[in-house]
Order: C-alpha cells, then structure tokens, then sequence
C-alpha cells in the first residue's frame, strides 16, 4: 500500500456519461496531481492542486475538471465522455520540498 | 520542454543478469530531477530511484544504480541480479525546478522488460 489511496479501481461506463474518480493522498502531502495513462498518448500530467488551489495545469480536457477539498482529497470529474477517454486515471501526492511522487493504484476507466 | 526519450521498447534479460535501460532527456533547465518508475502488470507505479541534476554521486538503490551522464544527457537505469519479478514496464521521468516545470513529471514511452529463467 502506497499511501495514496484511489477509487474506485475500475469504471465502465457509457459514451456521453460523466464520472468522478476520488483520490486521497499520503497522510500529509498537500500537492495531489492527476495524470492520465492511454496506450496512443503514454503518462500525460492533467492537473496539479497544492493545498486546495490549482497549481498547474497539463493537457487537461475542457471536459474534465478537478478540485481538492479541504481534507486534501482530490476528486477528477470527467464529463461528456468518449471513447478516447478510456484509460488509466492515476493520482500522485508529495511533501512540500520532497523530490518524490507517491502514486495511488490507478482508475482504470472504459467507456463503451 | 522538456522531453524524454526511451529507445528500447522491449528488453529480455536471463536470471540473475545485469540489464541497463536507456534514457536520455532535454531541458533547458539548470536544475532538474530524473526518476525511475517501475509499472508491473497490475499497474500500479513504483518509485525506484532519484537523481537530481546536482548530485555528484550516482544514485543506488539497493539492486538499482543510476547511471547519470550529464554532459550526454543520459539517466540509464541498472538492475543487477535480475529477478523473475523485475519483468514490468519502466518508466523513466523528469521534473525541473524553475517556476513553471517544477510541478508535473514527464514520462517517456517506457520499456518493457521480460526477465528469463
């Protein structure tokens, strides 16, 4: 066990849909970055949120939004879906100054 | 931008081997960090080893060293005695720490590598 925790593991679901996949970091990271896995476009970077503010942003999607809460949970809301979305969804968190990336388990995302 | 580059999508290597990944990068950064992922087939993303573009020392992990070639731009990975659990995907990945880059890591494509009896 990583640390990080996501859910849920895997997600099937149909063209148009809109899901939210949950993250919870390392008990006191308070960066949480997404990033997506598919097999045309390797790991891309999404979205970065630090202690409950967007810290930077990737090759996001309009579609796609994402916060973190007070608590320091992330959720990444997928919206409209295609079937190009499908792909593996996967969370990271790190300590202030650390040079490491914890990364969750993955959401392993179909739509059909 | 930063770019990384892994040449080798597959790799076999026997038991008890030495195997070296290849990864080369670009930045325009002065200071940056160079990491080594290993993805089995369930998926998840295991932190290897960490190299930071200051460090004069190449870094070693247990059965995992870094070989780190500045000057050539190159971060290639080396697993000794190989272990039939070793066979996964590895990644190599980069983050600089000028403004703007510090935040996300880039990934090369991966390799894939097959351990044998």
């Amino acid at each position: 066990d990583s640390g990080v925790t996501q859910t849920p593991k895997h997600l099937i679901t149909a063209t148009g849909q809109r899901v939210t996949l949950r993250c919870s970091p390392r008990s006191g990271d308070l960066s949480v970055y997404w990033y997506q896995q598919s097999l045309d476009q390797g790991l891309q970077f999404l979205i970065q949120y630090y202690n409950g503010e967007e810290r930077a942003k990737g090759n996001i999607l309009e579609r796609f939004s994402a916060q973190q809460f007070p608590d320091l949970h992330s959720e990444l809301n997928l919206s409209s879906l295609e079937l190009g979305d499908s792909a593996l969804y996967f969370c990271a968190s790190s300590a202030t100054g650390s040079n490491g990336y914890t990364f969750g388990s993955g959401t392993r995302l179909t739509v059909v | 931008a930063q770019k990384i580059t892994q040449t080798q999508p597959g790799m076999f290597v026997q038991e008890k081997e030495a195997v070296t990944l290849d990864c080369t990068y670009d930045t325009s950064d002065q200071s940056y960090g160079l990491f080594w992922y290993k993805q089995p087939s369930s998926g998840e993303m295991i932190f290897l080893i960490y190299q930071g573009s200051y460090d004069e020392q190449n870094a070693t992990e247990g059965r995992y060293s870094l070989n780190f070639q500045k000057a050539r731009k190159s971060a290639n990975l080396v697993i000794s005695a190989s272990q039939l659990g070793d066979s996964a995907m590895y990644f190599c990945a980069m983050r600089g720490r000028n403004t703007g880059t510090a935040s996300k890591l880039t990934f090369g494509t991966g390799t894939r590598l097959q351990v044998t009896l």
